[in-house]
């Protein structure tokens, strides 16, 4: 079945690096845009970078230009986050969520992964 | 930015009511949007898309409407599983953002 999981978050310093993974299955990676969105606990959502079906393109929100990165290996069906300069704002719930692209409609981030959870504290 | 708001923050009510929530983007964003439901301790799920397209699987009583600057989501009948909180977010312009959210609880 179509699925993403997501590894790679713990508690870390402010100022230090941390990269995310996401394992995709049971669609065609190649095909889709990828995007990452956190949360903040008890807080609402918040888009934080997508990433071409290619990886030729990749968007930010203000907040983490500059400081993370999104990529993607096509070849091994994982999309990645490497956050740098890490923040106490930057504490969430961090997912990877699918978005079929299209120039013509929006279609929604339409498969969520369940998570992986950053904190930031000293 | 496109900032996104959305009317009642929070709504009581009871099984088999008509629940009507509103989404406001403050600039227009055609039908570039996207509904979507998360249950406590739960991903979100997507509803909606391009405004008004259900999607697979998602209940015939979810609907959505609008285009422009604004869009309604319409529970035509509330079921104990929808108790929930909703999210509306564009898609039109980087970055993409959400908006607050509006929590269906039981009345």
């Amino acid at each position: 079945q179509v699925q993403l999981v997501e590894s790679g978050g713990g508690v870390v310093q402010p100022g230090r690096s941390l990269r995310l993974s996401c394992a995709a299955s049971g669609f065609t990676f190649r095909s889709y845009g990828m995007n990452w969105v956190r949360q903040a606990p008890g807080k609402g959502l918040e888009w934080v970078a997508l990433i071409s079906h290619n990886g030729s393109n990749q968007y930010y929100v203000d907040s983490v230009k500059g400081r993370f990165t999104i990529s993607r290996d096509n070849s091994k069906n994982t999309l990645f986050l490497q956050m740098n300069n890490l923040r106490g704002d930057d504490t969430a719930l961090y997912y990877c969520v699918r978005e079929p692209y299209s120039s013509y409609t929006y279609y929604g981030m339409d498969v969520w992964g369940q998570g992986t959870t950053v904190t930031v504290s000293s | 930015d496109i900032q996104m708001t959305q009317s009642p923050s929070s709504v009581s009510a009871s099984v088999g009511d008509r629940v009507t929530i509103t989404c406001r983007a403050s600039q227009n964003i055609s039908s570039w949007l996207a509904w979507y439901q998360q249950k406590p301790g739960k991903a979100p799920e997507l509803l909606i898309y391009a405004a008004s397209r259900l999607d697979s699987g998602v209940p015939s009583r979810f609907s959505g409407s609008g285009s422009g600057t604004d869009f309604t989501l319409t529970i035509s009948s509330l079921q104990s599983e929808d108790f929930a909180t909703y999210y509306c977010q564009q898609g039109n312009t980087f970055p993409f953002t959400f908006g607050p959210g509006t929590k269906v609880d039981i009345k």
